[in-house]
């Protein structure tokens, strides 16, 4: 399995600023992904993240408004940038054991509130 | 698109009964199958994963795959109401890097 922590584990922003959230694993990955979650909704891709190359984005999510980086195989970030109160949600780090049937494996998350 | 359907629920169990969990998925190669909890207000967590027809169990969980079918189930036994919680079935279809999660069923098991 993996260990994953996630940072901050929830904020409250104001509009318009960018908040980066990290995402560490105790073990290196290939593969990171990163999710958005509203309350009582199913799991939304936001971009798969591999060390060494761009993110790729899903339909319907930017690099500009969701920077990613990927410096090494233990750690990713997240950055929401220009916030709205759209944005409010969970934001989920996720990594994929190849392995372990690539089995994938989730962060704690990042509750975040825009006001 | 490759899909995962589940049924949204909520499931109601009584405590003590079985329950089950039904999932399908459109991409008949798929090869690697997830069963995850999530409760209300956390990240998922792994129950189990299957990849060969027939059953898989651990402790009071156990997961059927039919791959003729295109079906996936999770049958918790004994259920308490500590599974309460919403269940994610995914999928990792062939030639990609994706898994695929359905939207999840919630399930409420009554004390």
């Amino acid at each position: 399995s993996a260990v994953i922590s996630q940072k901050p584990s929830r904020d409250i922003c104001q509009r318009g600023t960018s908040l980066t959230i990290q995402c560490q694993v105790d073990s290196q990955v290939t593969m990171m992904f990163w999710y958005r979650q509203q309350p009582g909704q199913s799991l939304t891709l936001i971009a798969t993240a591999n060390q060494g190359s761009e993110a790729t984005y899903e339909s319907g999510f930017v690099i500009d408004k969701f920077p990613i980086s990927r410096p090494n195989l233990t750690f990713s970030t997240l950055t929401v940038s220009n916030m709205s109160p759209e944005d409010s949600s969970i934001y989920l780090c996720s990594v994929q054991i190849p392995l372990l049937r690539d089995t994938q494996y989730f962060g704690p998350g990042t509750r975040l509130t825009v006001l | 698109q490759k899909e995962v359907e589940q049924n949204s629920g909520p499931l109601s169990v009584p405590e003590g009964a079985i329950a089950s969990l039904n999932c399908t998925y459109s991409d008949r190669g798929s090869q690697s199958f997830f069963w995850y909890r999530q409760y209300s207000g956390k990240s998922p967590e792994l129950i189990m994963f299957i990849y060969s027809n027939g059953d898989k169990e651990d402790g009071r969980f156990t997961a059927q795959l039919n791959k003729a079918s295109q079906y996936v189930s999770l049958l918790i036994r004994d259920s308490q109401p500590s599974d309460s919680a919403t269940y994610l079935c995914a999928v990792k279809p062939t030639g990609g890097f994706k898994t695929i999660f359905g939207a999840g069923t919630r399930l409420f098991v009554k004390a």
